[in-house]
């Protein structure tokens, strides 16, 4: 089956700092979504991002589909920004694969 | 719309004991799915439903049954529960496998 694979796996930085995280899969895939799990277990859809880019305030992602990889962006760090941040994809059947996840840490 | 609800929130079973894990949605979505999160683990997928009355199972379905009678509602049962099904139980929705994912606040789960 298609991998995923997410990095780096951990992430501390100052507040005010601007972050990349990547998602690399294996295969073609037909839908990526990027998700935030913040310190309290909730996940949160970020992005819908099959290819392209977007953004949504201090945060964008871009996903080059044919390079198979997606970034994360994260600009202006905060505190609220800690937690762990998961990609998925789908690939042919109805499921999506999660990566292992990156733990950012934001300091105050 | 209160999204997607889960109930209990945490759970203690004893190794044997059965139990159901509640899942509901309002949005009229099709498609949903439940996962399991381990520690220092991503989600892997237990089992998904693309419609009411079509199940199908995940990576990782072995212990665990589930239906979908409603559009609603989608429930996990644990038949007999082993200290291996200790985790944190999620489930999902959204209008297709294509489209954005909605989660539930999670169900923490403790086998004893």
């Amino acid at each position: 089956g298609i991998q995923v694979e997410q990095s780096p796996p951990d992430l501390i930085l100052q507040e005010g700092a601007n972050s990349t995280l990547r998602c690399n899969f294996s295969d073609s895939v037909n839908n990526l979504q990027w998700f935030h799990q913040n310190p309290w277990g909730q996940l949160i859809n970020l992005f819908y991002i099959p290819s392209g880019t977007k953004q949504n305030g201090r945060l964008s992602a871009t996903t080059v589909a044919t390079e198979r990889y997606s970034l994360l962006y994260i600009s202006s760090s905060q505190t609220t920004d800690s937690g762990v941040y998961f990609c998925a994809v789908h690939q042919g059947a109805q499921k999506l694969v999660f990566g292992q996840g990156t733990r950012l840490t934001i300091n105050p | 719309n209160a999204g997607v609800t889960q109930t209990p929130k945490f759970q203690v079973l004893k190794t044997g004991q059965s139990m159901t894990l509640q899942c509901a949605q309002d949005m009229n979505h099709e498609y949903m799915s439940w996962y399991r999160q381990d520690p220092g683990m991503g989600l892997r997928l237990i089992h998904y439903s693309v419609g009411a009355g079509i199940t199908d199972q995940g990576e990782v379905p072995n212990g665990y049954n589930v239906s979908r009678s409603t559009t609603e509602d989608f429930p996990l049962r644990l038949l007999s529960a082993a200290p291996s099904q200790t985790s944190v139980y999620f489930c999902a929705s959204s209008y297709s496998i294509l489209d954005t994912q909605y989660f539930g606040p999670g169900t923490r789960l403790t086998v004893l």
